[in-house]
């Protein structure tokens, strides 16, 4: 049972690039979300993804966009990367709210991105 | 979504019970308190949740109010490596119309266990 796998773990952008950050959850969880992390800072919500075919907006969803593939993978995609967008990119899943049984989030191990 | 706040930081004695406060006075009746926490630059862990009722387990221990306006995580034995971010997060138990259960993350408190 690997959990939440991110891919990849680290990546340096040139500012105007573009890239995918993949995520995938092996735990039939039906909400799935992007965290962005700057320097001793809290986890700020990019977007998120209550069950499969939705994604919201979270507080900082400029630069980004996402998809939810299947149950299993939840992408971000940054289309034109900026200096701003440095951060550490954490992947989450949980049940939905109101499942039966645990009912705790899940993380990986982080995404370190540099844009220079 | 409720907000909550927290101390930004704390010590606490090697071997000492920690007691990390939050507040979250705009909770709502079906919100449940969650406590994660970070070390390092690791994901966040969760640690425990509840309702109303106090709740313990092999990590910690945590308190709710009665008004359940705030709420108290305890370690009952720090050690070193306790030393983390924590974070009190609240987040709806029903899903429903306009409710999804994200989780919204605040700054939470670091907490320094020192020898």
């Amino acid at each position: 049972n690997a959990g939440v796998t991110q891919t990849p773990k680290f990546q340096v952008l040139k500012t105007g690039q573009s890239m995918t950050l993949q995520c995938a959850q092996d735990m039939n969880h039906n909400s799935m979300y992007w965290y962005r992390q700057d320097p001793g800072m809290g986890l700020r919500l990019i977007y998120y993804s209550a069950s499969e075919g939705t994604t919201d907006k979270g507080e900082v969803p400029n630069g980004y966009n996402v998809s939810r593939l299947n149950k299993r993978e939840f992408s971000l995609r940054l289309e034109s990367a900026a200096p701003s967008q440095t951060s550490v990119y954490f992947c989450a899943s949980t049940p939905r709210a109101g499942s039966p049984g645990p009912a705790e989030a899940f993380f990986g191990q982080g995404t370190r991105l540099t844009v220079v | 979504d409720a907000k909550t706040t927290q101390p930004t930081s704390m010590d606490c004695a090697e071997g000492r019970a920690a007691n990390l406060p939050c507040n979250h006075s705009t909770i709502s009746g079906n919100e449940y308190v969650y406590w994660y926490r970070q070390i390092h630059s690791q994901g966040p862990q969760y640690i425990i949740h509840g309702l109303k009722n106090n709740e313990t387990n092999e990590m910690a221990s945590l308190i709710i109010t009665e008004d359940r306006k705030s709420s108290t995580l305890i370690l009952p034995h720090a050690t070193l490596r306790d030393t983390a971010v924590y974070y009190c997060i609240v987040r709806v138990g029903v899903h429903g119309s306009g409710n999804t259960g994200k989780l919204i993350f605040g700054q939470g408190t670091t907490l320094q266990v020192k020898p």
